[in-house]
């Protein structure tokens, strides 16, 4: 069974543009999770997807934005990126119950997107 | 609020001797603990999780870990170390009650284990 994937593996971005990052969670996993992670900060929680609605959001500013299609792929979305936004940015899906119950499964992680500003 | 604490940035080990990576942690009910590794440039590798039951947890490449629930700690241990486990390590916490499935993680802790 083929891993979550993310894309891009790197980017580079200036202040002030935008981006958009993907990830596929594994085949039947319904729940998807972004994390971010810097030296600073360590790994922090975004937000999470299951069934294309949005289950929790982390402290991040409203520049930080997330979505998940009807086949549990998401995206998410960083606009007017400032230098503290570069980072490894993480995505994680989770199997669920049919119900959406959070069940006791563990996150199964991609590799991530290192985005640098400059 | 959830949190976890692994008090050492770094734990040096010399290659056959037992490693011990601490962690505790604050939930205001029942936690789920994990342990994760990661190594350069890679995501995160799920090693093994406490949900219920026996304290003492068997995960991935020997390593265990055991929950204390009156210390709240949940302490990642290897019998015997390999240079290969070199690595940075993750404790993660997520309340019971809690329906999604949002994570907390510790600061991380990186083991260096000598030839």
């Amino acid at each position: 069974k083929a891993g979550v994937t993310q894309t891009p593996r790197y980017l580079i971005k200036t202040r002030g543009q935008q981006v958009t990052l993907s990830c596929s969670p594994i085949s039947g996993h319904r729940s998807v999770s972004w994390y971010q992670q810097t030296p600073g900060q360590g790994l922090q929680f975004l937000f999470e997807y299951f069934s294309e609605t949005q289950r929790n959001k982390g402290n991040f500013p409203g520049r930080f934005s997330g979505r998940q299609f009807s086949n549990s792929r998401s995206e998410m979305n960083v606009s007017t990126l400032e230098l503290g936004d570069s980072a490894l940015y993480l995505c994680a899906s989770s199997w669920t119950r049919l119900a959406g119950g959070p069940g006791t499964g563990e996150l199964f992680f991609g590799e991530g997107s290192r985005l640098t500003v400059l | 609020a959830q949190s976890v604490a692994q008090p050492e940035d770094q734990v040096n080990v010399a290659e056959g001797n037992p490693l011990t990576v601490k962690c505790t942690y604050s939930v205001s009910g029942n936690p789920y603990l994990f342990w994760y590794v990661q190594y350069p440039n890679r995501g995160l590798q799920f090693l093994l999780k406490y949900i219920t039951g026996d304290n003492l947890v068997k995960g991935s490449y020997g390593f265990e870990a055991e929950f204390n629930k009156s210390q709240t700690s949940f302490h990642l241990k290897k019998p015997s170390a390999l240079v290969s486990d070199s690595a940075l390590y993750f404790c993660a916490v997520r309340d019971m009650a809690d329906s999604s499935y949002k994570l907390i993680f510790g600061s991380g802790t990186r083991l260096l284990v000598r030839p």
